[in-house]
């Protein structure tokens, strides 16, 4: 199964908001609210900053934040800081009971 | 405080073997699935496998590259999941992460990571 499909590269000032996609198909993200997505930094382990397409795990800041249409999944971040440049993944449950990722974004303030 | 530790990769043949291992501590390690993800130099993210509770039966799913080559086995008793790599290609050349799932499917936890090479 390919990776859901996420843009390359994604940039933006600081203080701007701008919104990341990931697009699957009707047996992953369509098919239920497993989406979840992740902020890498160089060097470092993911991190889970959106799950079950909206929620935001505790101490998570605010100014993320996620939505589904369809088959398309979005993690918008508001208030752009420095430190929000890193790479970005989207991640769903599918159909068939196992998991996949995004192709990732890079992020550049 | 939730910590996995990796452990286990290391520099190895193509068609050799090797087994990764994973100690959790700060949750209860027997109620939560507990997979793998691997990421190649410089690639994305890509889940591997997956396994759930005991009381799931201990189930497994894998991503079809490594069906058949890999296992994904858990010790409740020793709070360690383990990935058992087999019949190892250069494309399993990865930096690979212990991770919990949680209650929506979503990865909340996840290891340091631990460097597999596949090279002769």
């Amino acid at each position: 199964q390919s990776a859901l499909t996420q843009p390359a590269s994604v940039s933006g000032s600081p203080g701007q908001s701008i919104t990341l996609s990931c697009t699957g198909t009707s047996t992953d993200i369509g098919a239920h609210n497993y989406v979840s997505w992740y902020q890498q930094h160089p060097g470092k382990a993911p991190k889970v900053i959106i799950y079950d397409v909206s929620n935001r795990p505790s101490g998570v800041s605010n100014r993320f934040s996620g939505s589904k249409s369809g088959n398309t999944a979005s993690l918008t971040i508001s208030g752009l800081q420095a430190d929000d440049e890193a790479d970005y993944y989207c991640s769903s449950y599918t159909s068939t009971t196992t998991y996949i990722f995004g192709s990732g974004t890079k992020v550049t303030v | 405080e939730v910590q996995l530790v990796d452990s286990g990769g290391g520099l190895v043949e193509p068609g050799g073997s090797l087994r990764l291992s994973c100690a959790a501590s700060g949750f209860t390690f027997s109620n939560a699935w507990m997979g793998w993800v691997r990421q190649a130099p410089g690639k994305g993210l890509e889940w591997v496998g997956r396994v759930k509770r005991e009381i799931d039966g201990a189930t497994t799913d894998y991503i079809t590259p490594v069906k058949g080559r890999f296992t994904v086995s858990r010790d409740d008793s020793k709070n360690t999941l383990y990935l058992q790599m087999s019949s190892l290609k250069s494309e399993d050349t990865a930096v690979y992460f212990c991770v919990k799932v949680g209650s929506y499917a979503e990865f909340d936890f996840w290891g340091q990571g631990t460097v597999v090479t596949v090279s002769s």
